[in-house]
């Protein structure tokens, strides 16, 4: 079975901070991807990434940024929390072509910022 | 603008009926549909993905339609158990840049 397993599940963190939330998959995927997921607007992408130490912008990366040193890794960085990025964020990850691949997501991590 | 639209936003049924979510796209040019549940505090899972030449496709008592004619899903639940209870999530995947377009979801409950 797939599995992408995301480091924390419950953050709390205090404006200004910075975070690191971390996604592992053990299947040799090429795509991984976060989203956040707010009640109402339902999942939007931040970035994904299609190689190692390759990324791609997607709807909304203002204030984020991300990492990809290993394929099997994917890392979300907030480099100066605000309350605004309070959100679930998931982290995905796919087989190529992006458009057909299969996504599998992991369990989320739910991230407030005080 | 590629937008999908879920409806209804949210449902309540009782155990062991059957229900019918809907799902409208504009996504053009269209690559395939998916259909996902995601349990409350979980991320999502694949129930179904279908390409433009599928009409129907099943998971279990889950099944899933396409009419690629009128940009139109639906996914249907027979028989419903409390376990079923959950977020159902629409994604339609484009086929110029790959992009997936996600609906916002239609959050069913299931009471006994």
């Amino acid at each position: 079975d797939v599995k992408v397993t995301q480091s924390s599940r419950y953050l709390v963190k205090r404006t200004g901070e910075k975070v690191f939330l971390e996604c592992v998959q053990d299947m040799d995927h090429e795509n991984m991807f976060w989203y956040r997921q707010d009640p109402g607007l339902g999942l939007r992408l931040i970035y994904f990434s299609y190689d190692v130490k390759m990324k791609e912008k997607g709807d909304i990366p203002e204030g984020y940024s991300v990492s990809r040193e290993k394929k099997e890794r994917f890392s979300l960085i907030l480099e100066s929390a605000s309350t605004n990025q309070t959100s679930m964020y998931l982290c995905a990850s796919s087989t190529r072509p992006l458009n057909t691949g299969e996504l599998f997501f992991g369990e989320g991590s739910r991230l407030t910022v005080l | 603008k590629n937008q999908v639209e879920q409806s209804p936003q949210s449902l309540i049924i009782l155990e062991g009926k059957n229900c019918t979510l809907q799902c409208n796209y504009t996504v053009s040019p269209f690559s395939n549909l998916r259909w996902y549940k995601q349990d409350t505090g979980r991320g999502p899972v694949s129930l179904t993905i279908m390409t433009f030449s599928e009409n129907t496709k099943s998971n279990g008592r889950y099944t899933a339609t396409l009419d690629a004619d009128t940009k139109q899903s639906s996914l249907h639940i027979t028989a419903s158990q409390l376990s079923d209870s959950a977020s159902y999530i629409c994604v339609v995947s484009d086929n110029q840049g790959g992009k997936l377009i996600f609906g916002q979801g239609t959050e069913l409950s299931v009471k006994p």
